[in-house]
């Protein structure tokens, strides 16, 4: 079946650096693609989307890149803080039987160096 | 906070159990999204409920069932709990106008014993 998945599953940086997560995924049909950040005990908290017109979005310290070519995206965080330490998903929203259900790869954990 | 709220927070269970979950969408949203996240997992969609209505189902069985009622607030029910329903349990509100961000609740850590 399609679905999205993640190439690194663990991630340790300094703090202060940036951080590169990426995520590939193999439908081609989705057009809607959300980061999340999962704390410990946590739901997941939204981050930044983007839709499959676009190939790049800026939020704050954040960047979400989206290569549709080689189906693969991205999510870049500049200046990483030790409060960005928590497991990211990337997920992707497509449309099955009416739903716009999400699906979600394993994560990558990211741990931050003070 | 996204305004999506949860109850309980942590429930205990036997095996062949039932158990009612309760979701409380952010204002202004009209779908309700279930999602079960096993332990080291991403979360694995269960069913989503758009005005009342059963809007899609993922690949659980008939014993997970839910409700969403007038005011979009919704249930999780499962019957004939078994070990491998323990989980986070989490809930998911959005607009329900096509493809749109989810925003999840805090989740219910379900314990079978």
């Amino acid at each position: 079946g399609e679905s999205v998945g993640l190439h690194l599953p663990t991630l340790s940086v300094q703090e202060g650096d940036n951080s590169i997560i990426n995520c590939a995924y193999s439908n081609s049909a989705s057009d809607y693609f959300i980061w999340y950040k999962q704390e410990s005990g946590k739901g997941p908290q939204f981050i930044i989307d983007i839709r499959s017109n676009m190939d790049k979005r800026q939020g704050q310290r954040v960047t979400v890149l989206l290569n549709k070519t080689v189906k693969h995206l991205s999510l870049q965080i500049a200046a990483t803080q030790p409060g960005d330490s928590a497991v990211y998903f990337c997920a992707e929203e497509g449309s099955g039987a009416g739903s716009y259900q999400l699906t979600f790869g394993k994560g990558t954990k990211l741990s931050v160096i003070p | 906070e996204t305004g999506v709220t949860q109850s309980p927070t942590h429930l205990i269970k036997t095996r062949g159990q039932q158990v009612t979950l309760r979701c409380s969408s952010q204002s202004g949203h009209n779908t309700v999204s279930w999602y079960q996240q096993a332990l080291g997992q991403g979360p694995q969609f269960i069913f989503q409920y758009y005005r009342e209505e059963e809007n899609g189902r993922g690949n659980f069985p008939p014993r997970f069932s839910g409700l969403q009622f007038p005011n979009y607030s919704s249930e999780l029910n499962v019957n004939a709990l078994e070990l491998d329903d323990s989980a986070l349990y989490l809930c998911a509100s959005s607009l329900g106008e096509g493809a749109d961000t989810q925003y999840f609740g805090p989740g219910t850590r379900l314990t079978v014993l």
